[in-house]
């Protein structure tokens, strides 16, 4: 079956580090992948798009890479700060057609 | 300002009744969609829209019901509640096709005794 795995147990990370999450999918081959932020009690917010032919993309602090072989998108922010905490998606085109979630991670950056 | 914005934002109702969760958008995207938000499950699509009176289910249709007279407006009925459907609702809307990216609204937290 498909699936989209996210690390559901909070990271926690001193302010300055750099934050890697991880995104695995099985049974996809999509042609992106997004990132959303979600902050508490309010709707995601998308932050970055890759294609499948791309392997990298940066905006600003963050990096987002894309490996179709491994089938995983690492999400990096560098120089990280409390106001970057945050639970963080990756979503992609499933075989239906329909934007499909994974089910976020926490990240908690501590001053 | 342009956006999304959901109705009402929280919303405490019994098994049973009928609720209709309200959402407009004013950018005039062609798609629009509903999920809901729980814990173990993330978001999960309930229903969207790719036009004004074109409807189509998502993953969790089911106890749904939607409409779309106009392009600016997506509401969502639960037509007889049930505990299993407490949740977080997010409307969501985008300009061409079903994917990048989508724009959320903040969310309707419903709660069903």
């Amino acid at each position: 079956s498909q699936k989209i795995e996210q690390n559901s147990e909070a990271l926690n990370i001193q302010e300055g580090k750099t934050a890697t999450l991880t995104c695995n999918y099985t049974n996809y081959s999509p042609a992106y992948l997004q990132w959303y932020r979600q902050d508490p009690g309010r709707g995601p917010v998308f932050l970055l798009l890759i294609r499948e032919n791309e392997k990298e993309k940066r905006k600003e602090r963050l990096k987002v890479t894309f490996d179709t072989t491994l089938k995983q998108s690492l999400f990096h922010i560098t120089a990280s700060q409390p106001a970057d905490s945050a639970t963080y998606l990756c979503a992609l085109v499933g075989n239906t057609g329909k934007l499909i979630f994974g089910q976020g991670t926490t990240l908690q950056v501590k001053p | 300002d342009a956006g999304i914005t959901q109705s009402p934002r929280y919303k405490i109702t019994e098994t049973g009744r009928q609720v209709t969760l309200m959402c407009h958008q004013t950018w005039s995207h062609s798609y629009m969609f509903w999920y809901r938000q729980d814990l173990g499950h993330g978001l999960r699509l309930i229903y969207y829209s790719a036009a004004a009176d074109i409807t189509d289910k998502g993953e969790v249709p089911d106890g749904y019901v939607v409409s779309r007279s106009k392009t600016e407006n997506f509401p969502l009925t639960l037509e007889s509640a049930t505990r299993s459907q407490t949740s977080v609702y997010f409307c969501a809307s985008s300009q061409t096709n079903q994917s990048p990216p989508q724009h959320f609204g903040d969310g309707t937290r419903l709660s069903i005794l």
